[in-house]
This record gives C-alpha cells, structure tokens and sequence, in this order.
C-alpha cells in the first residue's frame, strides 16, 4: 500500500531536548517536504526536498533541521525545542518536484512544555 | 511574493445545493494550483490540481475548480453538496521561480460545513 508514515504520532516533550520525527515513504517519490499546521494559520511549509542530498527553507525553517540521505526517508530534527513549536506536524511526498499530488502522512502532534 | 488567501474561513451550506469555496492567488509566472481536504483528526487528501490545459478541472468526490487567470482566482466547486462533504479545504500554489523552485504556500483553510 502506497503511504507516508511518521513517527511517533504523539509526542509530548520538555524545552531544549532534542528530538527527531521520522518521515518514510515507499512510493519512490523524488519531493518531500514537511508542514506545520497551526490553527488560524493553516498548513506553513518548514523544509523541502526535491531529491536526495538536496534540500530547502520553506516559510517557517527557523528552529528547525532536516536530511535527506535516502530517497525514502525524511526526518524532521528540532535540537532545541520550544513551546512555540508545539503544533501539529505534517510530512507529505510527491513526484515531479511537487507537481505531481503529495500524499501527506497521518501527522506527529507535538506538545513542548 | 507569492502567496494564497482563502477569504473565507467558513463556509455554510445546506445539503444538495451548489457550493463554493473561494481562492485567489499571487505568483510570478505561470501558477500551479492545487486544493487539498481534510477530514478530522486525518492528515490532508489530494483533490485536484491546475497546471495547464483547460481553466475547468475536475477531480475527486465531484469536485471541480474553475481556473481564472485575469481575476487570479481558483474557486472550488461542487453542484450539489453532500453532508459527507464537510471538511477543511485548502488551496495552495507552488513556487516556479529558479531560487525557490519547488517551495508551496497553503491558503490558511475554510471549514465547508453542509447542513442536512
């Protein structure tokens, strides 16, 4: 079955620990990208990549660290949270450098205390 | 800049009337257009995309969006609404300048609510 999947789905964590949120899909897909979605704000787009080793500032990058190593994998790394990046976080694949439909994964709610 | 507005936030409609939600755009170039739903608690769903070609699209679940290039505009449509079909929805735009190729704005949603 084609998908995204990210994990973990829930995440309730303390200000300035580390954290990673996997992202994966098996669609062979060249584009990966991560959201964040806020409410009033709507979905804001925080890295992208069109393809391995390649990747990009979206909106909102501040705070925030990605890589893309593997065509498959795309993982989001916050080094030092903080309460403002509590939100819930989307990961989302497509071909065609974004012109092609993206699939999105089921979303990570993130909780910084 | 490029950018995405949604100048609704809600949008109220009663079961197997005519529906609208409203997008208008702003982008250097040639735009790419997308609208996107999503249901509660689930991540965002494709519906539909305008790249080029016809300025009427049409795609998922009966949705249709009408492309308008002198009004920069991209409404959704449906012709007759389903109580299944209340849902966020949003409108995005991908960037198709050299620096920033690749980067999409999302419209910050309108909730379709249909009433039975």
């Amino acid at each position: 079955e084609a998908q995204v999947t990210q994990n973990p789905r829930y995440l309730i964590t303390v200000t300035g620990k580390k954290l990673t949120v996997t992202c994966s899909q098996n669609m062979n897909h060249e584009y990966m990208s991560w959201y964040r979605q806020d409410p009033g704000l709507g979905l804001r787009q925080i890295y992208y990549s069109m393809n391995v080793e390649v990747t990009d500032k979206g909106d909102v990058p501040e705070g925030y660290k990605v890589s893309r190593k593997e065509k498959r994998n795309f993982p989001l790394i916050l080094e030092s949270p903080s309460p403002n990046q509590t939100s819930l976080y989307f990961c989302a694949s497509s071909l065609r450098g974004g012109l092609g439909e993206q699939y999105f994964g089921p979303g990570t709610r993130l909780t910084v205390t | 800049a490029q950018s995405v507005a949604q100048p609704e936030d809600q949008v109220n409609v009663a079961e197997g009337n005519p529906l609208t939600v409203k997008c208008t755009y702003s982008v250097s170039g040639n735009p790419y257009l997308f609208w996107y739903v999503q249901y509660p608690n689930r991540g965002l769903q494709f519906l539909l995309k305008y790249i080029t070609g016809d300025n009427l699209v049409k795609g998922s679940y009966g949705f249709e969006a009408e492309f308008n290039k002198s009004q920069t505009s991209f409404h959704l449509k449906k012709p007759s609404a389903l109580v299944s079909d209340s849902a966020l929805y949003f409108c995005a735009v991908r960037d198709n300048r050299g620096s920033t190729l690749g980067r999409l704005y999302f419209g910050r949603g309108t909730q379709l609510t249909v009433w039975p």
